[in-house]
């Protein structure tokens, strides 16, 4: 069974661009989370989505965006990139969500901002 | 606010030997948790979990202890191989519906051989 695979894995933007990454989740599964990691800060969740609705936010600002597809594929959006987003980004997929089940994590994408 | 917390940032352990992470939280509300294992340049791999209803769960070499009037949890790995080596997040998850999981900052194992 294919696991959860994000796309690309390592990207290098400007301060002011904008990018977007993939995620697409294990099949089956209709929940996806995105998180962000940085040094030393653990995990912190961006946004759920289940069922192409947005489930969950996670307290960052509106320049972090995401949306889900008809086929559960998720893909989120980030503008005027600053130094400060340079991070790991992680997606996370179940069947349902978090309640009494494991998320299941992809690879990540690293974003530089240069 | 951090609602979860790992507070050894590392753990060195010799092979063979018992591992053991702590993770406390301040959520009563929790009632799900969730140990994972990150290699360098990979995503977290689930490990175990727990439920608020019990208060030890098994699964070969690991075994996760929740003590709930403490706010605590613990892994345990026997016996501690090289392969081990990573960093371990701790995770848990509210009963208020899907609510998001909220992870540690995470302990990094060595196993020395």
């Amino acid at each position: 069974k294919a696991g959860v695979t994000q796309t690309p894995r390592y990207l290098i933007k400007t301060r002011g661009q904008q990018v977007t990454l993939s995620c697409s989740p294990i099949s089956g599964h209709r929940s996806v989370s995105w998180y962000q990691q940085t040094p030393g800060q653990g995990l912190q969740f961006l946004f759920e989505y289940f069922s192409e609705t947005q489930r969950n936010k996670g307290n960052f600002p509106g320049r972090f965006s995401g949306r889900q597809f008809s086929n559960s594929r998720s893909e989120m959006n980030v503008s005027t990139l600053e130094l400060g987003d340079s991070a790991l980004y992680l997606c996370a997929s179940s069947l349902w969500g978090t309640q009494g089940q494991p998320q299941h994590f992809g690879d990540g994408t690293r974003l530089s901002i240069l | 606010d951090q609602q979860v917390k790992q507070n050894s940032p590392s753990l060195s352990v010799q092979e063979g030997r018992i591992s053991i992470l702590n993770c406390d939280y301040t959520n009563s509300m929790f009632d799900y948790f969730l140990w994972y294992k990150k290699y360098p340049a990979e995503g977290p791999t689930f490990l175990i979990s727990i439920s608020s209803i019990k208060d030890k769960n098994e699964d070969g070499r690991f075994t996760v202890f929740l003590n709930k009037s403490a706010k605590h949890l613990s892994l345990h790995i026997v016996p501690s191989q090289p392969g081990d080596s990573a960093v371990y997040f701790c995770a848990a998850s509210g009963n208020s519906g899907n609510t998001p999981l909220v992870f540690g900052k995470g302990t990094r194992l060595s196993v020395i051989a």
